[in-house]
């Protein structure tokens, strides 16, 4: 089946640096989508990305979507101890809509 | 503001016992859900796709008769663990397509004692 390959798995930053994690995958994805889950919370999205090259932010947040279709990365600027948290990657293909997730990018941001 | 939302957040069930968790779409009608299952420090794991008006379709490995999904409306979609055992303990979080992307509802805390 489809996989996605997320990396860093981790990363323990200080506040106010710029974080930057990444998705690869085998397989293309039509939609690719960032999510953020704080414990005990369901994900909540943070960026979509539809187009093959879109570049699209979110306050701090910025995301791309791959040429290839292949690959998307997430940026972070000027963490703040509130960024605490995983971030999953995720694409989609079709309408069918079932999303293959990346393990997760555990970020933990020191004030 | 949420645009999924699932119910309860938590629920403590003795072994043996059925649970049944709830998703809604909050304001747009959804023909498909997902519902995944996510160990601690894991990625989502997916069980089931919820089809309104049929049958479920499940992921290998996910047993259909301990899982059973029910998706009675365009916005309801439920999740009923049956024959509960520890090992069913985990977060179990539903997500709905619309535009703009695949939303999650606030995930679910199963603990079976």
């Amino acid at each position: 089946g489809q996989q996605l390959n997320q990396s860093p798995q981790s990363m323990f930053i200080q506040e106010g640096e710029d974080v930057s994690m990444n998705c690869t995958s085998s397989s293309i994805f039509n939609t690719w989508l960032w999510y953020k889950q704080d414990p005990g919370e369901g994900p909540v999205l943070l960026i979509a990305l539809y187009k093959a090259g879109e570049l699209t932010s979110n306050g701090r947040l910025t995301a791309q979507f791959g040429i290839t279709r292949k690959d998307s990365f997430l940026n972070i600027s000027a963490s703040i101890p509130s960024d605490v948290g995983i971030y999953f990657c995720a694409g989609l293909t079709g309408n069918a809509g079932k999303s293959t997730f990346g393990d997760g990018t555990t970020l933990t941001v020191k004030p | 503001g949420a645009v999924v939302s699932q119910h309860p957040s938590r629920v403590i069930c003795k072994s043996g016992t059925s649970v049944k968790i709830e998703c809604r779409s909050l304001d747009f009608q959804a023909t498909t859900m997902f519902w995944y299952r996510q160990f601690p420090k894991q990625s989502l794991m997916l069980m089931a796709t919820s089809n309104e008006g049929s049958k479920a379709t499940y992921e290998q490995g996910v047993e259909k008769d301990k899982f059973l999904i029910n998706h009675a409306s365009l916005t309801l979609s439920t999740l009923t663990v049956t024959s509960a055992h520890p090992e069913d303990s985990s977060f179990y979080i539903c997500s709905a397509r619309r535009q703009g992307g695949a939303f999650f509802g606030q995930g679910t805390r199963l603990t079976v004692v």
